[in-house]
């Protein structure tokens, strides 16, 4: 059974600071997608990942793939109250079954 | 913008009632999902359709079932509520070839 791990569970921090979210496996997934969710709402893509070693960068998010595609991370710089929220990582099975492994999520709360 | 509606924010229900939950996409998705999300258990599929009338069961089937007679459409039924099934239900679609999921604002059931 494929599992994502998510680190740290929760985080309060001041604005401006810097933060990093982490999300690992023992599998390798073919991409991986993270996601932010507001209380009350479905998540939301923030961006997918694809490559081993891939970097993307949405603003002040860093999202990076591992080399062996079995985790990735999430950088916040300068973290603002706008980022607060529940942040998700998901796996795509690789064995073709169309199924996706969430993550248990980070929750973040950005103190202004 | 991809557009998943959801037929109820919340719902209160008897235990025993037969409770229908709806989903709704408009951007001609091949793939729909129906999860379900609880603290500390993060977001865990029930079951997911990859074309009309096709169904595949997910994670935690038991207690529902669903139903997809049009491309747009895909309905989740408990077919006799138990305390057990209160939580938050998300519906998600996405193209068949990608992996990045959209997913509506929810329902939160209670039953009683």
């Amino acid at each position: 059974t494929q599992l994502l791990e998510q680190s740290p569970q929760f985080l309060s921090i001041q604005e401006g600071e810097n933060l990093t979210v982490y999300c690992n496996s023992s599998s390798v997934f073919s991409s991986l997608q993270w996601y932010r969710q507001e209380p009350g709402e479905g998540p939301v893509l923030l961006v997918t990942v694809v490559t081993g070693g891939e970097v993307k960068k949405l603003k002040r998010l860093t999202f990076q793939f591992g080399d062996a595609r079995k985790d990735s991370s999430l950088h916040i710089t300068a973290a603002q109250p706008g980022d607060t929220g529940l942040y998700l990582c998901a796996g795509a099975d690789t064995s073709g079954t169309y199924k996706y492994i969430f993550g248990t999520g980070t929750r973040l709360k950005v103190l202004a | 913008d991809v557009k998943v509606t959801q037929s109820s924010r919340y719902l209160v229900k008897r235990t025993g009632e037969k409770v229908f939950l709806e989903c709704v996409q408009d951007m001609d998705h091949e793939n729909m999902f129906w999860y379900r999300q609880d603290p500390g258990l993060g977001l865990r599929l029930i079951y997911f359709s990859y074309d009309v009338k096709m169904k595949e069961k997910g994670d935690i089937p038991e207690g529902y079932s669903v139903s997809r007679e049009k491309k747009e459409r895909f309905s989740l039924i408990l077919e006799s509520a138990s305390t057990n099934q209160t939580s938050m239900y998300l519906c998600a679609s996405k193209n068949g070839w990608r992996d990045e999921q959209f997913f509506g604002p929810g329902t939160r059931l209670t039953v009683l």
